[in-house]
């Protein structure tokens, strides 16, 4: 079995600060790892994800997250956020083999950026 | 490509009622998930649909049930619903489980409250 644990429920960070938001999984196999990310009132949105390869990934509006195995982990970061990245982030985490599959999700993370 | 629409996005309902909730996923995709989303469980998953068969199910009793037809669209029902069943229900399509790396493209939601 799999399981996502996102170690903060909430950040507080004020416009143009770095941030960094926690993602530790534990698994028995191999997995791909995800960040999405839920506006108020939507759905969710991935935001990026680890198939395989680099261990740094990298999304189109500046977000990036490292794969390390060793530690088990798969935080994002930002180097300076805006106002508009207000909102819930959720790791996810699925075995990379296998026919089905189910993703498990974190509890989610609030970023919350202050002007 | 249309994403994964959502009906209805709004509904009260009383306790003791039933519910259904509709979903259309993406052109070509053949699996559907339904997610239940509340403040304090996170995500939850509740089943998953492929080639109108279930394929896996999350832990709910069982008055959430669902379906899906041959065009891949899916219903979820709640019966005999509770105060605590209010919450936003997510749905989530992807492409055939097999092939698939995981990825979800979710819907907006449908947000019930039970009174």
């Amino acid at each position: 079995a799999q399981s996502v644990t996102q170690l903060d429920s909430q950040v507080p960070v004020f416009e143009e600060a770095p941030v960094e938001l926690r993602c530790n999984y534990s698994s028995s196999v191999s997995v791909y790892l995800f960040w999405y990310v839920q506006y108020p009132n939507q759905g969710l949105q991935l935001l990026l994800k680890y198939l395989s390869g680099s261990t740094l990934v990298e999304s189109i509006n500046g977000f990036e997250a490292e794969f390390n195995k060793s530690q088990t982990s798969f935080h994002l970061r930002k180097p300076s956020v805006h106002i508009s990245d207000t909102a819930e982030y959720f790791c996810a985490v699925t075995k990379a083999s296998g026919g089905s599959y189910i993703p498990t999700f974190g509890r989610g993370t609030s970023l919350i950026v202050h002007p | 490509k249309a994403g994964v629409t959502q009906t209805p996005r709004y509904l009260i309902k009383t306790r003791g009622q039933q519910v259904t909730l509709s979903c259309s996923p993406i052109s070509g995709h053949r699996s559907v998930s339904w997610y239940q989303q509340t403040p304090g469980q996170g995500l939850q998953f509740l089943f998953e649909y492929f080639s109108e068969t279930q394929r896996n199910k999350g832990n709910f009793p069982g008055r959430f049930s669902g379906r899906q037809f041959s065009n891949s669209r899916s219903e979820m029902n709640v019966s005999t619903l509770e105060l605590g069943d209010s919450a936003l229900y997510l749905c989530a399509s992807s492409l055939d489980g097999a092939r698939s790396t995981g990825e979800l493209f979710f819907g907006e939601g449908s947000r019930l409250t039970v009174l």
